[in-house]
């Protein structure tokens, strides 16, 4: 069974730390990983991750996509109170059109 | 443009009514998708739909019904909705390409969603 695990599931830190979300899975046929951050209603689009474009960045946030380790990361620095949300990792599988989603870790940025 | 918007943004509804979700994007995607997140829970699939035809039900009771009438357009109908059936619906749509295009269009945009409450 395809499966995705995010870590940690919960992170509180102060404004101006800096942060990492880890991101595994275990696939039969991976083919991209996406990062979306949710806040209070629909999950937003951040980054697509394949075979061909291992390491994004935008602003703050950059995040790296490791074949071997079959895991990614999603890193924040100088973090801000609009940062807080519940960030979902995602892979898509080869074959199939949907995503399978992990279970979200809840990121809390205290002034 | 990456909008998908959804109507309406609350529901409330006995367990005999029957109502509709609505979803509606101007993307050009072809294929579109019903999600229902729980509470502290990931999104979960219900239903794709690739070039208006039903491609995947993630065995999903038959007490949601979706419908996608054209390619912009998607709808779930509810009827004899249960209490556990209350919870955030998601629409989502993707562009739909052949494994032959070489691109990959994994990236699903979401709607607002319907926040959905049955009595």
């Amino acid at each position: 069974e395809d499966k995705v695990v995010q870590s940690p599931l919960s992170l509180v830190v102060h404004e101006g730390d800096t942060v990492t979300l880890n991101c595994s899975y275990e696939v039969t046929n991976f083919r991209s990983l996406l990062w979306y951050k949710q806040e209070k209603k629909a999950p937003t689009f951040l980054f697509m991750l394949t075979s061909s474009g291992i390491e994004k960045k935008s602003g703050r946030l950059s995040s790296i996509l490791d074949k071997k380790e079959l895991s990614s990361i999603l890193n924040i620095t100088a973090t801000q109170t609009g940062d807080s949300a519940i960030y979902l990792c995602a892979v898509g599988i080869q074959g199939a059109q949907k995503l399978v989603f992990g279970q979200g870790t809840r990121l809390t940025i205290n002034p | 443009d990456t909008e998908v918007t959804q109507t309406p943004k609350h529901l409330v509804m006995g367990m005999t009514n029957k109502k509709s979700l609505k979803c509606e994007q101007h993307m050009g995607h072809r294929a579109m998708y019903w999600y229902k997140q729980k509470a502290k829970k990931p999104p979960e699939l219900m239903f794709v739909y690739s070039y208006e035809k039903l491609s995947i039900n993630e065995s999903v009771p038959s007490r949601f019904s979706p419908e996608c009438p054209n390619s912009s357009l998607l709808n779930l109908h509810l009827h004899a909705l249960q209490p556990e059936d209350s919870a955030l619906y998601l629409c989502a749509s993707s562009q739909f390409l052949t494994p032959s295009s070489g691109r990959i269009t994994d990236t699903q945009y979401f709607g607002p969603g319907t926040r959905l409450t049955v009595l």
